[in-house]
Formats: C-alpha cells, sequence, structure tokens
C-alpha cells in the first residue's frame, strides 16, 4: 500500500550547495504538488505537475528554485545554492487524474526536512 | 496575504469532551474546504472536507460546519479521544493549485 513516497526524510546542506527533493506519488496518481512549510506557518503552496509539464508555478521563489516531473521517475524539487531561509519541511502531495481536482483531497508524503547549516 | 486563518495556535481539552477548532477565511471564491490532521514526522492526512452548497458534514465523530455569510468553519470532535492530540490544518480552495492552508491548531487530548 504505497503511500507518496519522499526521501530523503532529512537532508542537511551547506550554504551554497544544492538541495535535491524527490516524490513518488500514489500509483495511479499523476498529478504532484510541493508544498513548503516553515516554522510556525501553514503549508504555502509551490508548485503543481502533471507528468512532463509544470501546470502552476506561482508559488515558486523566481530565482534558484526549479521543479520537474519527468516520463518516468520520481518528481523533484531542485534548490540551488541553498540559503539558510530554505530551511522547512517540504511536502509532496499527489491526486488523482481523474474527476475534478479540487475535490479531490491530496495525499501528503511524509515530507523531506531541509536544514541548511 | 493569509487568506485561511487559524487563530488558535493551541487547544487542550479533556478525554471525552468536546473539542472545536476554528477557522477563519477571507477569499469568497473558496468553495471547498478540507481539515487535515498530523502527527510528528508525518504528513496532513485527509480528515473530513465540505463544499460550499452544504453547511454541515458529518463522519463519525467528526463534524465540519460552514457558515458562508460569515467566512466561517469548524471542526468539532466528539467525544475527544488521546489519539485525536495532533496538529489540525484548515484548509480552503477554489482550484487545486489554489488551496491554501492555515498555520494549525495543536490539539492535545488529555487522559
Amino acid at each position: 500500500n504505497a503511500g507518496v513516497m519522499q526521501n530523503p526524510r532529512h537532508l542537511v546542506r551547506r550554504r551554497g550547495q544544492e538541495a535535491r527533493l524527490r516524490c513518488s506519488p500514489m500509483k495511479g496518481h499523476s498529478h504532484v504538488y510541493w508544498y513548503r512549510q516553515l516554522p510556525e506557518e501553514g503549508l504555502k503552496f509551490m508548485v503543481y505537475l502533471q507528468k512532463e509539464n509544470i501546470i502552476d508555478e506561482s508559488g515558486m521563489p523566481k530565482e534558484r528554485f526549479s521543479a520537474e516531473f519527468p516520463k518516468e521517475g520520481p518528481s523533484i524539487l531542485r534548490i540551488q545554492q541553498v540559503v539558510r531561509g530554505d530551511s522547512a519541511a517540504y511536502f509532496c502531495a499527489s491526486s488523482p487524474s481523474t474527476g475534478l481536482p479540487y475535490n479531490s483531497p491530496l495525499h501528503f508524503g511524509n515530507g523531506t526536512r531541509l536544514t541548511v547549516t | 496575504d493569509q487568506q485561511v486563518k487559524q487563530n488558535s495556535p493551541s487547544l487542550s481539552v479533556q478525554e471525552g469532551r468536546i473539542s472545536i477548532l476554528n477557522c477563519d477565511y477571507t477569499n469568497s471564491m473558496f468553495d471547498y474546504f478540507l481539515w487535515y490532521k498530523k502527527y510528528p514526522a508525518e504528513g496532513p492526512t485527509f480528515l473530513i472536507s465540505i463544499s460550499s452548497i452544504k453547511d454541515k458534514n458529518e463522519d463519525g465523530r467528526f463534524t465540519v460546519f460552514l457558515n458562508k455569510s460569515a467566512k466561517h468553519l469548524s471542526l468539532h470532535i466528539v467525544p475527544s479521544q488521546p489519539g485525536d492530540s495532533a496538529v489540525y490544518f484548515c484548509a480552503a480552495s477554489a482550484s487545486v493549485n489554489d488551496m491554501r492552508f492555515g498555520a494549525g491548531t495543536r490539539l492535545t487530548v488529555k487522559p
């Protein structure tokens, strides 16, 4: 019963390094969403992807952040030249491809906690 | 721009009593509302939802109430159990890529 799988669970990077966060959606789900949770804050939408397509990246910072969801393999959230302010929990969610998307509750992974030292 | 607000960061109730978690929103375009529950070191899990055409939805011990005129929704848990202790997020959407989450309320149910 594989749910949304995220890895790594914890990632430590020094300032200036790159962080790669991976997300495999639930079986049969072709919509992937990335959210960021800063300390004491709610989940903030970052990007919505379907296979090989970025649908909405309005929540992504304009620089250093990118996301992809290739035809094969997991979705990747990439943060280049990380800074301390990038330290947060990053959650991936997926939803089925059928039905009205906004009526389908999102299924979340357990998140990746990024710490930038 | 916080369109979904949970003004109580924490709530403590006695086992067996009712827990009431509140949520306010500002965007009148929101037409679908959800509650998620989150345990430490885990992702949020969907709990219950309500569409704007209803004012109440019940699922076992959990009931969500929606007051559209006040732009307010609440989650009632009765009777509360220690296993309900978690952070509860309110979410609202007009489309899936516009799902906005509140900051969460940490519920502690004391035995």
